[in-house]
This record gives structure tokens, C-alpha cells and sequence, in this order.
């Protein structure tokens, strides 16, 4: 089956460290997005992509980057992670109808 | 405003109706969404409706939707312990979803 998964499940850093999270999905999905689930600000949306080589910035882009070189993959990379990264982050694909179909998560906390 | 709103916490008795409401803002969405996600998960899709419908049913689901006051609801019959979760409102706007902050869904035994 046709699936989307993130890796690690939980990852622990250090701040300045860089970290990429990655995302992957077999459904052959064009659109791909990254968010980050915070308490009281729900879901925002960091980066999203098109497809294979495009990249746009969501509304909390700001140290984060993306990069498409294939359809099935969009790692996100914190540069230099900073403790307010520390956040659940989803990864999401969408299909024709925009219905966007998300991964498991990934929990990340910056020390 | 340019957020989609839904009030954050909902308590309902096990057996009993559910009724979550959301407000969205973007007349010329396309589609509207109820997502779950239940705790330590990522977001499931629950159901969509198309911005031309009024109703859409599915088993324990009702969704309504009134375009004019841009409201939309989601009703669950019958509410069991498993519906236990946090419920998202979401429109389709530009190509990306907008997400509502979502409402906790807490039963009562």
C-alpha cells in the first residue's frame, strides 16, 4: 500500500546543531509540506513544494530549508537548530483534490 | 480575519451526539476538511466535502456546510470513547490547506 513516512520518530539535539528530518511517500504526490504542531498555535506551515525542484516558504520558514530532487522525497533541514524548534513535525503530501495526507510525525527537541 | 476557527475543547457523554463547528474565511474554497488525530499520531482524514454540497453523510458523520455564513459542522452519532481525539477544520485555499486550531474532543463515561 501506498504510504508516507518520517524519520526519525524522535530526535534529541543541541542547539547550533544541523538536523534534516525526512519525508517520504509512494503515492507519486506533486504537492509535499512540512509543518510544525505547536501547543496553541496548532498546525503552521513551514516549507511546501510542487514538485521536483520547487520549493516555496510557508509562515514559519525562517531557519528552515527544503530541497525536492526527486518526487517521493522532501527532507527539511534546520540549519542551526535553535530551542524554539523544539516541536512536533509533520510531513504531508496531497493529491489532485488537495485532500494532503500526513506522515506519523517526527518529535524534536532542541537542548 | 484570515484564520479558520473552532472552539478549542468539546465534552460530550458516551452515547450522545457531538456536534464540532468551525468558521472559515475563503468563500471561493474548494473543498473543506475534518481531520482526527489522536494522541502520539499524525492527522487522518476524516471527510471532505465540496464547496457545492450542503450535506455530506458517511455512517456516524454528518457534515454541513452553509456557504453563506461560511460555517461548517461536524456531527458524530452515537459518540463512542474511541472518537477521543483532537478535530481540525481545515479549508482549501491557493493550493494549500488552512488548518483551524483544532478541538479537543473529551467523552464522558
Amino acid at each position: 500500500d501506498a504510504e508516507i513516512t518520517q524519520s526519525p520518530r524522535h530526535k534529541i539535539t543541541e542547539t547550533g546543531r544541523q538536523v534534516t528530518l525526512a519525508c517520504h511517500q509512494t503515492w507519486n504526490h506533486n504537492n509535499m509540506f512540512w509543518y510544525r504542531q505547536d501547543l496553541g498555535h496548532g498546525l503552521r506551515l513551514i516549507h511546501y513544494s510542487y514538485g521536483v525542484q520547487d520549493t516555496n516558504k510557508g509562515e514559519v520558514s525562517d531557519g528552515y530549508s527544503v530541497s525536492r530532487s526527486n518526487t517521493e522525497d522532501l527532507p527539511l533541514t534546520l540549519e542551526s537548530a535553535a530551542s524554539s524548534q523544539t516541536s512536533v513535525y509533520f510531513c504531508a503530501s496531497s493529491d489532485h483534490t488537495d485532500t494532503q495526507y500526513f506522515g506519523p510525525g517526527t518529535r524534536l527537541t532542541v537542548l | 480575519g484570515e484564520d479558520v476557527e473552532q472552539s478549542l475543547f468539546l465534552s460530550v457523554r458516551e452515547g450522545d451526539s457531538s456536534v464540532i463547528n468551525c468558521t472559515y474565511t475563503d468563500s471561493s474554497s474548494t473543498y473543506l476538511y475534518w481531520y482526527k488525530q489522536e494522541p502520539g499520531a499524525g492527522l487522518q482524514l476524516l471527510t471532505y466535502i465540496f464547496s457545492n454540497m450542503d450535506m455530506k453523510q458517511d455512517q456516524r458523520l454528518t457534515v454541513l456546510l452553509n456557504k453563506k455564513d461560511k460555517h461548517l459542522s461536524l456531527r458524530i452519532a452515537d459518540t463512542q470513547t474511541g472518537d477521543s481525539a483532537i478535530y481540525f477544520c481545515a479549508e482549501s485555499r491557493d493550493d494549500k490547506i488552512i488548518f483551524g486550531k483544532g478541538t479537543r474532543l473529551h467523552i464522558l463515561p
